[in-house]
């Protein structure tokens, strides 16, 4: 079965700092990578999205990295804020029918702390 | 507007009772997921329905059974609750083409709270 693991439960930065957050996976490559941000008492929110065929994908101070060969994706902020303060969730995902289809499969999660 | 709503937002029972939860979505997808997260925050999913249909029914007790009465609409009935079922609930929703190029950004309602005691 697939198995997702990033990097840690806690990464703790100061502010100013980069933060890098990874999520490893196994067996089948996924089609695409997401990554959610989720804040204390609310769902998951949105905020990347990276296909099997690219490489790095940019938005504002986000910017994630996919490398099929190492099973891995790499999520950065860049000049990172209290307001980042957060956990970050990467889901893995398949173009298919049927079961597969539209089906997310979650990693735990690395709550991220910015302090100032 | 909300996007994806559910209610209740918190539900506190008695082991043994019966709830059912409840989640709109006004997207306009045609894809409507539950999902369960436990207290160590790791988050499954237990079934999804497109258009209507089952298509995902995770190994979930049979407890557990899911209602589409339209694309907009996914509710979640739980029989005879246990204190395992203790989690937060999240419906979610997407638009999904089969076997088209991936679109697939979920969109996640708040959550509900299930404490059972």
């Amino acid at each position: 079965s697939q198995k997702i693991e990033q990097n840690s439960e806690a990464l703790n930065i100061q502010e100013g700092k980069t933060a890098t957050l990874t999520c490893n996976y196994t067996n089948y490559s996924p089609a695409y990578l997401q990554w959610y941000r989720q804040d204390p008492g609310r769902g998951p929110v949105f905020l990347l999205l990276i296909r099997e065929n690219e490489k790095e994908k940019r938005k504002e101070r986000l910017k994630v990295t996919f490398d099929t060969t190492l099973k891995q994706s790499l999520f950065h902020i860049t000049a990172s804020q209290p307001a980042d303060s957060a956990t970050y969730l990467c889901a893995l995902g398949w173009r298919g029918r049927g079961s597969t289809l539209g089906r997310l499969y979650f990693g735990r999660g690395t709550q991220l702390t910015v302090w100032p | 507007d909300t996007a994806v709503s559910q209610t209740p937002k918190y539900l506190v029972t008695q082991m043994g009772n019966d709830k059912s939860i409840k989640c709109e979505q006004n997207l306009g997808h045609d894809t409507m997921y539950w999902y369960k997260q436990d207290s160590k925050k790791f988050l499954k999913i237990m079934f999804s329905y497109n258009n209507k249909e089952l298509i995902i029914n995770e190994t979930v007790p049979n407890r557990f059974s899911p209602k589409s009465p339209d694309k907009a609409h996914l509710n979640l009935h739980i029989n005879s609750l246990e204190l395992g079922d203790s989690a937060v609930y999240f419906c979610a929703s997407s638009q999904v083409v089969s076997g088209g190029p991936p679109r697939e950004t979920q969109y996640f309602g708040p959550g509900t709270r299930l404490l059972v005691l």
